[in-house]
């Protein structure tokens, strides 16, 4: 099974510059995430989505957009690159049950702007 | 506002040994509560939950414990390997609104000596 899939896996961005953080997933899940990740530090919510046309600011989404037309796919934009937007990306999806979520994450993206 | 945080950031043990994780929470109306493992270059991978209507779960050499009366969560791993050796981190959730969108701690690393 393939689960979450991220593209891409590693990518040098220069400052001021745009890209797209694909994902999709295979499960099926209403609930989809990005989370980015820095160095010795935790999950931080990015954007999430409860369904197909749905999405929701999380804890820190400046500098970010998303988009959710389909059930599958969630990508991640990122308009104008700043250095502080260098960290590792994780996608993540999940069913919203009632009692709780688990949340099955992608393999990441590490990304770095200069 | 409201946080997950870890007591120890790194934990060194012997093969063999068993392991503790702590997780502290500060909000008294977190009801679900979920632990991951994430390897080095890997995204986080579900090990156990718990509901707040419990106070204790076991799974394969894994147990969690909550305390709902001090706002804690323990990771006890029976037997530790190497193949432990990774960064664990607690989740807590809300069931409010029906969301169950996930805040997570920074995480504690877990180093497991031969």
């Amino acid at each position: 099974n393939a689960g979450v899939t991220q593209t891409p896996k590693f990518r040098i961005l220069k400052i001021g510059q745009s890209m797209t953080l694909q994902c999709t997933q295979d499960m099926n899940h209403n609930y989809m995430y990005w989370y980015r990740q820095d160095p010795g530090m935790g999950l931080k919510l990015i954007y999430y989505s409860v369904g197909a046309g749905i999405t929701d600011k999380g804890e820190v989404p400046n500098g970010y957009n998303v988009s959710r037309s389909t059930t599958e796919d969630f990508p991640l934009r990122l308009e104008l690159a700043a250095p502080s937007q260098t960290s590792v990306y994780f996608c993540a999806s999940s069913y919203r049950t009632g009692k709780g979520n688990t949340i099955y994450f992608g393999e990441g993206s590490w990304l770095t702007v200069v | 506002g409201e946080s997950v945080g870890l007591h120890l950031p790194t934990l060194s043990v012997q093969e063999g040994d068993n392991s503790i994780i702590n997780c502290a929470y500060s909000n008294s109306a977190s009801d679900y509560f979920i632990w991951y493992k994430q390897e080095s270059g890997k995204g986080p991978q579900f090990i156990i939950d718990i509901r707040s209507n419990m106070d204790k779960r076991q799974g394969q050499r894994v147990t969690v414990l909550l305390n709902k009366t001090v706002k804690h969560l323990s990771l006890q791993i029976a037997a530790t390997q190497p193949g432990d050796s990774a960064v664990y981190f607690c989740a807590e959730s809300t069931s409010s609104g029906g969301s169950y969108i996930p805040t997570f701690g920074r995480g504690t690393s877990l180093i497991v000596h031969p």
